[in-house]
């Protein structure tokens, strides 16, 4: 497809288990980037790829999330150990050049988790 | 450290009248400002940009947002408002002095347009 594709779109899973959450952003985009978006709020970053290295890690919350690109292309949010505060809409974003390139962010739908 | 503030969570206008989103910001030296627009279960969307040059500019489906230095403001405008621009509006600053490529964004407004 053209846009960023994120998967699952839905993900309900219990506390303590770990969950994966994949995005494939458009192709030929270096820029990989995840944030996240609770009820009420705008988007808060997570961590931002350029090609296979997290280049700014500095978003995500704790040891539990982890984040990896190793083709420089699919990236998936690991979440280790979950908990209820971790539900929230994870958002995929993509660019050709990062913000640092002044190139706006193209995002997925997001995927939806609901800890239990 | 950067921000950004949206103090207003809804805004409704009637159609066909114009309308201002706003959105403040706070950086240490020159922002670059983005207006992004998310509709129903679909994802955000890049509305306009702010880099540098010309403080006023315009973006996608009549948009335009006016870059005021000293007031440190970034507002959305339009002249005539239609029922589809109905939707929840996000303002996005990110300071490239810092050296990171991150946005912050604010917390959304949420845009009804009246019949």
């Amino acid at each position: 497809g053209a846009g960023v594709s994120q998967t699952p779109s839905n993900k309900v899973t219990e506390k303590g288990k770990y969950v994966e959450l994949r995005c494939d952003p458009i192709s030929g985009h270096t820029a990989l980037y995840w944030y996240r978006q609770s009820l009420g709020q705008g988007p808060e970053f997570l961590i931002y790829f350029q090609g296979t290295g997290a280049a700014d890690d500095s978003g995500l919350p704790n040891d539990r999330f982890f984040a990896v690109r190793p083709e420089g292309s699919v990236s998936t949010l690991k979440i280790q150990r979950t908990e209820r505060g971790d539900s929230a809409v994870y958002l995929c974003a993509s660019s050709s050049s990062g913000t640092g390139g002044t190139g706006e962010l193209f995002f997925g739908e997001g995927s939806r988790l609901t800890v239990l | 450290a950067q921000s950004v503030a949206q103090p207003e969570d809804q805004v409704n206008v009637a159609e066909g009248n114009p309308l201002t989103v706003k959105c403040t910001y706070s950086v240490s030296g020159n922002p670059y400002l983005f207006w992004y627009v998310q509709y129903p279960n679909r994802g955000l969307q890049f509305l306009l940009k702010y880099i540098t040059g010309d403080n006023l500019v315009k973006g996608s489906y009549g948009f335009e947002a006016e870059f005021n230095k000293s007031q440190t403001s970034f507002h959305l405008k339009k002249p005539s408002a239609l029922v589809s621009d109905s939707a929840l509006y996000f303002c996005a600053v990110r300071d490239p002095n810092i050296g990171n490529e991150k946005l912050t964004f604010g917390t959304g407004t949420r845009l009804t347009i009246i019949p």
